[in-house]
């Protein structure tokens, strides 16, 4: 079983709707990211969490710890947020050993 | 542009060749790691540098991989004798010297093993 599992794998939608990807773990986490990777490889971080909830923009991420899960939540999404969206663990206290998800890949039609 | 640089972005080499890829950090991140992506996957750990030490490496890093910090500053990832399963996209990654969780991601460098 994997430690971070994400759902979905893909996901289609269209220009303007509401769209959330999940992401479940099984162990004992220090912090969760939320990166976004566009089509050529460029990652680029967009939230960093422990706790609660952050808002950047369009963007929402919220993380449960008991209930190990966290949500990324994309509102009134465009074309260019099509990306693949990858939610990775800090765990144990090691700083750069992060456990990746499989990543959900985000289509947004105009 | 201060972002993090890797080169090469392709690499195309015969199987049991020697590659290397060199990693430039952000000016003053003390902090550079090294993930391996294969397609359809999310990336791996590699190793971990806190300046020009080596503090964490993965089991993925056999005995043909090596990679150096000498100066604290950039980073060489060396694959020695190159197999098919190399063919991956090695990421380099870098974060400021007060650790914030932010990690600064570079483009990446594609290897492709024939």
């Amino acid at each position: 079983k994997n430690e971070v599992e994400q759902s979905p794998q893909n996901l289609t939608a269209q220009e303007g709707e509401f769209i959330t990807i999940n992401c479940s773990y099984s162990v004992g986490i220090s912090a969760l990211h939320w990166l976004q990777q566009h089509p050529g490889g460029g990652i680029v971080s967009l939230f960093m969490l422990s706790s609660g909830k952050k808002k950047h923009g369009r963007l929402i991420a919220t993380i449960n710890i008991q209930e190990k899960h966290s949500s990324l939540h994309i509102t009134a999404s465009h074309p260019r947020d099509s990306a693949v969206y990858i939610c990775a663990l800090n765990y144990g206290g090691s700083q750069g050993n992060l456990i990746f998800g499989k990543g959900t890949k985000l289509s947004v039609k105009p | 542009d201060t972002g993090v640089s890797q080169n090469p972005r392709h690499k195309i080499t015969k199987r049991g060749q020697n590659v290397t890829f060199r990693c430039d950090p952000i000016s003053e991140h003390n902090r550079l790691y090294w993930y391996r992506q294969t397609l359809g996957q999310g990336p791996e750990f590699l190793t971990y540098f806190q300046n020009e030490a080596q503090l964490e490496k993965s089991r993925l890093l056999s005995d043909r991989f090596s990679a150096e910090r000498p100066k604290g500053s950039f980073s060489t990832l060396e694959i020695q004798r190159t197999e098919q399963g190399d063919s991956a996209m090695y990421l380099c990654a870098s974060s400021p010297r007060l650790y914030t969780g932010e990690l600064f991601f570079g483009e990446g460098s594609r290897l492709t093993v024939l």
